[in-house]
């Protein structure tokens, strides 16, 4: 069956960056884009943006342009997401979500487990 | 960007009861919208794709109809483990983006 295993939760200061992996099992990894959404506490759900495991191309949110790089390890099935210049407001639950469409057009069927990132001074 | 909006916020109904949760695109999303079930402390997951079309494992209590604007998910009998927070989610225009979830409560 798909899965999604996401590396264990970040504590980081202010300025400092984050990176995220998303290790994929179970499907062909690089047929599917892999998504970032992330869940500040107690809020709803925001799209990050996508990557394509085939070519590497990614795409971002407005929101995130400049602060968020995708890649990934084709040979150990795995994603990363890494975001910089953290902020308080950038504490939350990072998930990564298998698409079924491509280029951020599609629905997110299968997701990892999410990674608690905290940004405290 | 589309603006999705979910209603009601939250609801309390009792086992058995049908339940109908509603959610409208600021604009039209033709049919590509999905919608999510998110539990406490768990990873969100996919109920419906194409806005009828039920993910694997589904129950066939759950529905999802509607397109262009106007979304809804409906639970025909509810059951105990429904409780959760439903988002739904449209991916026609970039950037996909998400309801603020309705949170449905078991009475």
């Amino acid at each position: 069956q798909v899965r999604l295993v996401q590396s264990v939760a970040e504590v980081k200061k202010p300025g400092a960056s984050v990176k995220v992996s998303c290790e994929a099992s179970g499907y062909s990894f690089t047929i599917y884009d892999i998504n970032w959404v992330r869940q500040a506490p107690g809020q709803g759900l925001e799209w990050m943006g996508w990557m394509n495991p085939h070519s590497g191309k990614a795409g971002y949110a407005q929101k995130f342009q400049g602060s968020v790089t995708f890649t990934r390890n084709t040979s150990i099935t795995t994603a990363y997401m890494e975001l910089s210049s953290l902020r308080a407001e950038d504490t939350a639950v990072y998930y990564c979500a298998r698409g079924r469409g491509f280029s951020g057009y599609g629905s997110l069927d299968d997701w990892g487990q999410g990674t608690l990132v905290t940004v405290s001074s | 960007e589309i603006v999705m909006t979910q209603s009601p916020a939250a609801l309390s109904v009792p086992p058995g009861e049908r339940v109908t949760l509603s959610c409208r695109a600021s604009q039209s999303v033709s049919s590509n919208l999905a919608w999510y079930q998110q539990k406490p402390g768990q990873s969100p997951r996919l109920l419906f794709y194409a806005a009828s079309t039920r993910a694997t494992g589904i129950p066939a209590r759950f529905s999802g109809s509607g397109s262009g604007t106007e979304f809804t998910l409906t639970i025909s009998s509810l059951q105990s483990e429904d409780f959760g927070i439903y988002y739904c989610q449209q991916y026609n225009n970039w950037p996909q983006t998400f309801g603020q979830g309705t949170k449905l409560e078991i009475k």
